[in-house]
């Protein structure tokens, strides 16, 4: 079955720990995505990315990275710079062609959560 | 910039007919689409709107209208299972060779015996 996986489900960070929030796609998708949401808000962008080795800042960068060095993989790394990092992650994918509006497949997401 | 604005929370029984609204602004426009979200679940894609008009699909359906920069989530025949967040979302029509999408903040559904 094609669809998106994202480990852990809850993942601890203490104080000036980077940690690594993994994302996996079997559907050949192009594009992947990051979002964030907090409780009873939104979802916010942190970073996308169109094809392998290339990706851009969202609306909420600041203190994550990422990279994309595989078509399947989009790994995020919350990073000590982020001073609130407590939320509910999830990676998207979509085909990546420019049509109208594309549907985005969501991952079972990851919570992060600070000790 | 684009912004999009939703009730926070909806109530209704069980076999109801509920209404979610979503209003939008933005400098360019390719469609408008709707999520649904359970708690602590991953966002399902429901419906997508390019024009005017009705999409139905089983108890959902989406109306838009371009004119008035509005569109709807119309849920008939309400069941329990359909308890859960509907978020509207629009592309960013600033990012014409990419699919970046903003969402609404989200409208909450419950539904009711």
């Amino acid at each position: 079955d094609g669809g998106i996986t994202q480990s852990p489900k809850y993942l601890f960070r203490k104080e000036g720990q980077n940690v690594t929030l993994s994302c996996e796609q079997n559907l050949n998708h192009d594009a992947m995505y990051w979002y964030r949401q907090d409780p009873g808000q939104g979802l916010r962008l942190i970073y996308y990315s169109q094809i392998v080795n290339d990706f851009q800042k969202g609306d909420i960068a600041e203190g994550y990275s990422v990279s994309r060095e595989k078509k399947e993989s989009f790994p995020l790394t919350v990073t000590s710079a982020q001073k609130n990092p407590t939320a509910f992650y999830l990676c998207a994918s979509s085909r990546g062609t420019s049509g109208n509006q594309e549907t985005q497949y969501f991952g079972p997401g990851t919570r992060l959560l600070v000790l | 910039g684009q912004s999009l604005e939703q009730p926070s929370e909806v109530t209704a029984v069980e076999g109801a007919i509920v209404q979610i609204n979503c209003t939008y602004q933005t400098s360019g426009f390719y469609g408008l689409s709707w999520y649904q979200q359970h708690d602590g679940g991953a966002p399902t894609f429901l419906s997508y709107n390019a024009l005017d008009g009705l999409e139905e699909t089983g108890r959902f359906s989406s109306f838009l209208s371009r004119s008035d920069s509005y569109g709807y989530l119309l849920l008939q025949e309400l069941q329990m299972k359909d308890s859960a967040s509907y978020f509207c979302a629009v592309r960013d029509p600033l990012n014409t060779g990419f699919q970046k999408l903003v969402f609404g903040t989200g409208t909450r559904l419950l539904v009711s015996p």
